[in-house]
C-alpha cells in the first residue's frame, strides 16, 4: 500500500518569508502527485500536479513544486508567501492505476503571520 | 455549474441511528469517492466508484455502505452510526482514471457527530 509523509504538521511564517513543506512517498512505480490546499471552512483545491515530463511543476497562486524520483519526494515551495497562503496543505498520490483514490498526507497547518 | 455537491452540511445523530450523504456531480465524471478527514489523519479513502452501478472498497469502509444507482449520484450510508465515525467527510468525482482525467474535484464536505 501506497504512503505519504509529510513532514512539519504545523509551519507559523511571518508574511514575505519562503516556504517550502516537505511531502515523501512509499510507492516505487509510476505515480502522480499532488498538493491540494483546504482554505479554512472551504473544501479541497487543487494546487498543483505532477504526472510525466518536467519535474518542476508550477501551480495556482505562486506555488511550485519539484519531483525527485530518486528521493521519492515532491515538495511545495513558495518565495514570498502571504497571509491569505494560511490554510492546511495535503500531498496526495495515486498510482498507475489512478481509478482507485488519493493515498494523502496527514497534512501541514500554516499559519501566516502579518 | 455547481461541480460536486454534497448534501447535508452538518448532521448531529445519535449511536446507532441511520442517515445517508448525498453527493451529487454535474461534470459528467465516471468516477466518485468517499473520504474521511479526521484530525491529524488527512484524508483517506472509504468507498469509490468507477461508473454506474459499481462500487469499491477504500482503506476505511468498514460501517459504511454505498451506492451508485445514477451515474451523476453516491450516496454514502450509515447504518448504526458510532462515535468513530464524527468526522469531516468529502466527496470527490473525476473524469476518468488517465492522469489528465483523474484529477478530482471535491465538494465541500459534510461535518458528521455521533454522539
Amino acid at each position: 500500500a501506497q504512503s505519504v509523509s509529510q513532514h512539519n504538521h504545523h509551519v507559523i511564517l511571518s508574511e514575505a518569508a519562503s516556504l517550502e513543506l516537505g511531502c515523501n512517498y512509499s510507492y516505487g512505480g509510476t505515480v502522480n502527485l499532488f498538493w491540494y490546499v483546504q482554505y479554512p471552512g472551504q473544501h479541497l483545491q487543487l494546487l498543483l500536479k505532477y504526472f510525466s515530463g518536467d519535474p518542476l511543476v508550477k501551480g495556482i497562486k505562486g506555488f511550485e513544486a519539484e519531483f525527485i524520483k530518486s528521493k521519492f519526494s515532491f515538495n511545495l515551495r513558495k518565495p514570498s508567501v502571504q497571509w491569505s497562503d494560511t490554510a492546511e496543505y495535503f500531498c496526495a498520490v495515486n498510482g498507475p492505476g489512478g481509478a482507485d483514490g488519493l493515498t494523502f498526507g496527514k497534512g501541514t497547518h500554516l499559519i501566516i503571520q502579518p | 455549474n455547481a461541480g460536486v455537491t454534497q448534501t447535508p452540511k452538518f448532521r448531529v445523530l445519535k449511536t446507532g441511528q441511520s442517515m445517508t450523504l448525498l453527493c451529487a456531480q454535474d461534470m459528467n465524471h465516471e468516477y466518485m469517492y468517499w473520504y474521511r478527514q479526521d484530525p491529524g489523519m488527512g484524508l483517506r479513502l472509504i468507498h469509490y466508484s468507477v461508473g454506474e452501478g459499481t462500487t469499491a472498497k477504500g482503506e476505511v469502509p468498514d460501517g459504511y455502505n454505498v451506492s451508485r444507482l445514477k451515474k451523476q449520484n453516491f450516496l454514502l450510508g450509515l447504518e448504526s452510526a458510532a462515535p468513530s465515525q464524527t468526522s469531516v467527510y468529502f466527496c470527490a468525482s473525476s473524469y476518468g482514471s488517465s492522469p489528465y482525467q483523474n484529477i478530482q474535484y471535491f465538494g465541500a464536505g459534510t461535518r458528521l457527530s455521533v454522539l
